[in-house]
């Protein structure tokens, strides 16, 4: 199973919206609504921000969304804020009842 | 509150093996999906096994074979047996709760080092 595929980096000024894109293939992303995002900070663990492609986990502030469309999933933050600098993956379900994740995007606020 | 502590990690010689300890609290090992997920060194997240609270179990062909999961219900524990360990298994490897599908809660991570 290859990994998802997302831009190495994206970058935007406090209080704008980005975008990060995670393509898959329709083994994985294409056929399933069962996209997560996850944000990691340096040395952290993981943290869940989207599951089930727009769903957000109780907690999580709701300039995080998650779209998808076809074999790509989306996750935009809107109103970039300093502590939205991190990593950040995508992950989905995938035959043979396994996971893929994606290959990480670190987002810089400038 | 649910919290997941990892041990076992360490340093281990190719072909080596180990056995990782996920210790749960606040909820239940068996009646949820649980998971392992490793990040190598500077680089990105990757499935490594699931168990289902049913017990069956699934693996990344990159340790098919060669890692075992595996659950003590009443430690309330899951585990990670390691066998024929490889240099690219070097890792922090992180436990983690699967709820809808997702990881909806995370370790701290233990790291594993596989070099003589």
């Amino acid at each position: 199973q290859s990994a998802l595929t997302q831009p190495a980096s994206v970058s935007g000024s406090p209080g704008q919206s980005i975008t990060i894109s995670c393509t898959g293939t329709s083994s994985d992303v294409g056929s399933y609504n069962l996209v997560s995002w996850y944000q990691q900070h340096p040395g952290k663990a993981p943290k869940l921000m989207i599951y089930e492609v727009s769903k957000r986990p109780s907690g999580v502030s709701n300039r995080f969304s998650g779209s998808k469309s076809g074999n790509t999933a989306s996750l935009t933050i809107s109103g970039l804020q300093a502590e939205d600098e991190a990593d950040y993956y995508c992950c989905s379900y995938a035959s043979s009842s396994t996971y893929v994740f994606g290959t990480g995007t670190k987002v810089t606020v400038l | 509150e649910v919290q997941l502590v990892e041990s076992g990690g360490g340093l281990i010689q190719p072909g080596g093996s180990l056995r990782l300890s996920c210790a749960a609290s606040g909820f239940t090992v068996s009646s949820n999906y649980m998971s392992w997920v490793r990040q190598a060194p500077g680089k990105g997240l990757e499935w490594v096994s699931v168990i289902y609270s049913g017990g069956s179990t699934n693996y990344a062909d990159s340790v098919k074979g060669r890692f075992t999961i595996s659950r003590d219900n009443s430690k309330n524990t899951l585990y990670l047996q390691m066998n024929s360990l490889r240099a690219e298994d070097t890792a922090v490897y992180y436990c983690a709760r699967v709820v809808a599908v997702a990881f909806d809660s995370w370790g701290q991570g233990t790291l594993v080092t596989v070099s003589s």
